[in-house]
């Protein structure tokens, strides 16, 4: 039950796109195509921005995308914003209870 | 409008015992699964379990199987994280989440405020 692999921090300037991989094994992300990406900013819940790999929440800006290749889900953040500065979790069912990344934190330069 | 509202802030000694809650409104309490996250100071999210109100049944992580009791009350809308010999290591920030209807376990769509719990001799 170890943590999907997230890089600990990501970075780009506004307008850019950034993309957060999160790997896990074939008993999880490679396994099923249930993983949600979450947005925390400091001091408050976290906010489900992606669901089954790529799917957008009512009310997300679709500049938030989600993809799965193997072993590896990523988020992208298209045109990004000052807004966006947060740390992002990936999360994955792995059969009987889930498993979150250890999570990255997004500046915005 | 959905709503999980989580009890207050606790501040506890070592080997105490501890119950946290979390009332569900504007919503059928009974038709999603419950579930719990903690986040230990300046660390990241980790996924505890989940209970489903309308039977209490329960799923566990591995790392958190037997070291809390998760349990719910579908008359009063509330599920339960419980601790019967508190540690150190128990202090963080703990949330419940609503499980999205079909969600196999990664998907909360609902989160409550939080419960900070504080461990210290």
């Amino acid at each position: 039950q170890s943590a999907l692999t997230q890089p600990r921090s990501v970075s780009g300037s506004p307008g850019q796109s950034v993309t957060i991989s999160c790997t896990g094994t074939t008993s999880d992300v490679g396994n099923y195509n249930y993983v949600s990406w979450y947005q925390q900013h400091p001091g408050k819940a976290p906010k489900l921005m992606i669901s089954d790999v790529n799917q957008r929440p009512s009310g997300v800006p679709d500049r938030f995308s989600g993809s799965k290749s193997g072993n590896t889900a990523s988020l992208t953040i298209s045109d990004i914003q000052a807004e966006d500065e947060a740390d992002y979790y990936c999360c994955s069912y792995a059969g009987s209870y889930a498993v979150f990344g250890g999570g990255t934190k997004l500046t915005v330069l | 409008e959905v709503q999980l509202v989580q009890s207050g802030a606790e501040v506890k000694k070592p080997g105490e015992s501890l119950k946290i809650s979390c009332k569900g409104s504007g919503y059928p309490y009974i038709n999603n699964w419950i579930g719990w996250v903690r986040q230990m100071p300046g660390k990241g999210l980790e996924w505890m379990g989940i209970v489903y109100p309308g039977d209490s049944n329960t799923r566990y992580s591995p790392s958190f199987q037997g070291q809390v009791t998760m349990s719910a009350d579908k008359s009063i809308s509330t599920a339960y994280l419980q601790w019967s010999n508190l540690k150190a290591s128990d202090t963080a920030m703990y949330y419940c989440a609503r499980l999205f209807s079909g969600s196999y376990g990664e998907k909360f769509d609902y989160w409550g405020q939080g419960t900070l719990v504080t461990v210290s001799s």
